[in-house]
């Protein structure tokens, strides 16, 4: 069963666009949401992350939006730039287990290929 | 800043060989720590976490265990390696206390198991 869905394997935009990934959940257990890039060879790096008390959340270039009655969150990169290309990752939790430890549940990727 | 380091970044071990790998974070104390592992074709999957140094949680019965010796470090081991076990094995750091703290992920080790 997978909780967190990120539909499109691949997405390719031009430099200066706007990059819109999209991501599907189906836990209403999930309370904090987060989005990773990653780089082949490299761990995720964390982006920004959003509470299920916020519909929006900016950093910079980054947005990141959630709708909560669609259970569907997406992340905004404007303008996308050339080294943005990688696979960005879709994760959320729905509680603390311990000391404020959660799990992360992540989608399989997107990834970004933004052309000059 | 924190920082947080994995090794060794790839290995090649044979079936039934034991397996131990390490992860250390700087810059920060009494960090929640968490083992992931990404099997070919699947998505990301919590193995054990721990909240402090000997407290380890599994999340998924398998051949691998857990221990945190030290406040930052944290290691993965095996007594004897299946081929079920290759994979990319990450360690992933988060600040404790109330709320939610993003977690912070190692480059991570490629395990292939022959």
């Amino acid at each position: 069963d997978q909780q967190v869905k990120q539909n499109s394997p691949s997405l390719s935009v031009q430099e200066g666009r706007i990059s819109i990934l999209n991501c599907d959940y189906t836990n209403s257990m999930f309370d904090y949401f987060l989005w990773y890039k990653k780089y082949p060879a490299e761990g995720p790096t964390f982006l920004i992350s959003i509470s299920s008390i916020k519909d929006k959340n900016e950093d910079g270039r980054f947005t990141v939006f959630l709708n909560k009655s669609a259970k569907h969150l997406s992340l905004h990169i404007v303008p996308s730039q050339p080294g943005d290309s990688a696979v960005y990752f879709c994760a959320a939790s729905g509680g603390y287990s311990g000391a404020g430890s959660y799990q992360l549940t992540f989608g399989k990727g997107t990834k970004l290929s933004v052309i000059p | 800043s924190q920082t947080i380091h994995q090794w060794p970044a790839t290995l090649v071990q044979p079936v039934g060989s034991p397996l131990s790998l390490e992860c250390t974070v700087e810059g920060t104390s009494n960090p929640n720590l968490y083992w992931y592992r990404q099997a070919a074709g699947r998505g990301l999957q919590l193995l054990f976490y721990s909240v402090g140094i000997g407290q380890i949680s599994s999340e998924v019965p398998q051949n691998l265990s857990a221990s945190r010796p030290q406040d930052r470090q944290f290691i993965l081991s095996s007594k004897k390696l299946l081929l079920s076990d290759s994979g990319f094995y990450l360690c992933a750091w988060s600040s404790r206390g109330q709320g939610y703290w993003p977690q912070h992920f190692g480059d991570g080790t490629r395990l292939s198991i022959l």
